[in-house]
């Protein structure tokens, strides 16, 4: 099973600053296996990005990935008020298929 | 506009068979695995297992001794049957449809897109 570990598991920051999530798999990971979702308290999550750099329908372009290996990143590059929520990584592999890192809060600092 | 809902029981006794459906409103099971996923209260994220429209389901192999998952393509439904419930399968579940496919030739991408509204289970004596 693919370990992805996400830190920090709280990142305190105030609205137009820069944020950096990190994901990091305990083997390698095809880039094109590695997504991102933000979810908001008492909301499903909503996808963010797929194969590591693609941004869903709708998602703007301040959110960004990149990685590759086993070192992904999630940045946010101006933060907006609606950013502040918990975010998730997510591969796709062999057995079990999908698991999910445990997540890096943004709150407001 | 609702794409995903899911239903059923939210409060089991230990012992217990969880039982939840979710019901699509956004065409075709054809091409999607769907998938369900739980959360535990305040802890990342778990998946269950998927289903194809024609049945083939996978497992988590953690789970897949008490997991049966089905499909009924008339009603556009699928389900999750969870057997011999305890404290620690007290979570938040959704159903979620799964894409796998090529892009370019590259691949397989991979996400879950649309997400159910999520049941709260609890299992409790």
């Amino acid at each position: 099973e693919i370990v992805l570990t996400q830190s920090p598991g709280t990142l305190s920051l105030s609205p137009g600053e820069r944020a950096t999530l990190s994901c990091r798999a305990s083997q390698s990971v095809s880039s094109t296996s590695l997504a991102w979702y933000q979810q908001k308290p008492g909301q499903a999550p909503r996808l963010l990005i797929f194969g590591t750099s693609s941004r869903a329908t709708g998602i703007p372009d301040r959110f960004s990935g990149s990685g590759s290996g086993t070192d992904f990143t999630l940045t946010i590059s101006r933060l907006e008020p609606e950013d502040f929520a918990v975010y998730f990584c997510q591969q796709y592999g062999s057995s079990p298929r999908y698991t999910f890192g445990q997540g890096t809060k943004v709150d407001i600092k | 506009q609702v794409q995903l809902q899911q239903w059923g029981a939210g409060l089991l006794k230990p012992a217990e068979t969880l039982s939840l459906t979710c019901a699509t409103y956004v065409g075709s099971l054809s091409g999607y695995y769907w998938s369900w996923i739980r959360q535990p209260p305040g802890k990342g994220l778990e998946w269950i297992g998927e289903i194809t429209h024609s049945g083939i389901t996978n497992y988590n192999p953690s789970l897949e001794s008490r997991v049966t998952m089905s499909v009924d393509t008339s009603k556009k439904q699928f389900s999750l049957k969870v057997t011999s419930v305890t404290a620690a399968d007290r979570a938040v579940y959704y159903c979620a449809r799964g894409t796998v496919t090529m892009i370019h030739g590259s691949g397989p991408y991979n996400w879950f897109d649309l997400w159910g509204q999520g049941t709260l289970v609890t299992v409790s004596s």
